[in-house]
């Protein structure tokens, strides 16, 4: 089983459109949660950390369920200029501490 | 303020050959990382460092050594490169003592080894 999983997709949704994307990862003592924005042969870029009570930052939502080990984030009125890969990161603890990366979702938004 | 850069943005090897990837980086930051990225594979890392003449490894450091002579500067050797190596780097570094810090990348350096 892969540490951090994400439907890959892609999501072709329309422009104006609410979009939410889910991750789940495997290391249940991992801490720390972000998402990073990746567009197409850029390089990763910090989106937003997830906290444990959930955070906004303008049209982003990003949620947290330690519970059930996954992690959402939620795009409200989406621009053609949110078109891009969403990388579920998470920090695993242990010998190596280090980020873990997921493969991605690719979201296409349509004029 | 250029941030992260890296030299060179494409390369194309021969099996064998080898290369070094040059990272530099402006703003001061402590912890540099040398990932690689593969298709239907998350970022992975291959080495990184705390500090100015550290280095470590990482979760896929075969084949590729390191090194941190100057603070700003983080080098990824290919010393024979093979078909495996093919792939996209990535440079990062953050300004904080923990990897939950903000990472910023560099432009990536994409690598293709015949």
């Amino acid at each position: 089983r892969k540490e951090v999983e994400q439907d890959p997709g892609p999501f072709n949704v329309p422009e104006g459109a609410t979009v939410a994307f889910n991750c789940t990862y495997s290391n249940s003592a991992s801490q720390s949660f972000f998402w990073y924005r990746q567009d197409c042969r850029k390089e990763p870029k910090l989106l937003m950390s997830v906290y444990s009570s959930g955070n906004e930052d303008g049209r982003f939502t990003a949620q947290l369920n330690r519970a059930s080990q996954y992690i959402s984030l939620l795009i409200r009125d989406s621009k053609l200029s949110d078109s891009a890969t969403y990388l579920c990161v998470v920090t695993s603890p242990g010998a190596l501490e280090k980020l873990t990366f997921g493969t991605g979702t690719r979201l296409t938004i349509i004029p | 303020n250029a941030g992260v850069t890296q030299t060179p943005k494409f390369r194309v090897l021969k099996t064998g050959q080898s290369m070094t990837l040059l990272c530099a980086q402006d703003m001061n930051h402590e912890y540099m990382y040398w990932y690689r990225q593969d298709p239907g594979m998350g970022l992975r890392l291959i080495h990184y460092s705390v500090g100015e003449g550290t280095t470590a490894k990482g979760e896929v450091p075969d084949g590729y050594n390191v090194s941190r002579l100057k603070k700003q500067n983080f080098l990824l050797g290919l010393e024979s490169a093979a078909p495996s190596q093919t792939s996209v780097y990535f440079c990062a570094s953050s300004g904080g003592t923990s990897v939950t810090d903000t990472q910023y990348f560099g432009p990536g350096t994409r690598l293709t080894v015949l």
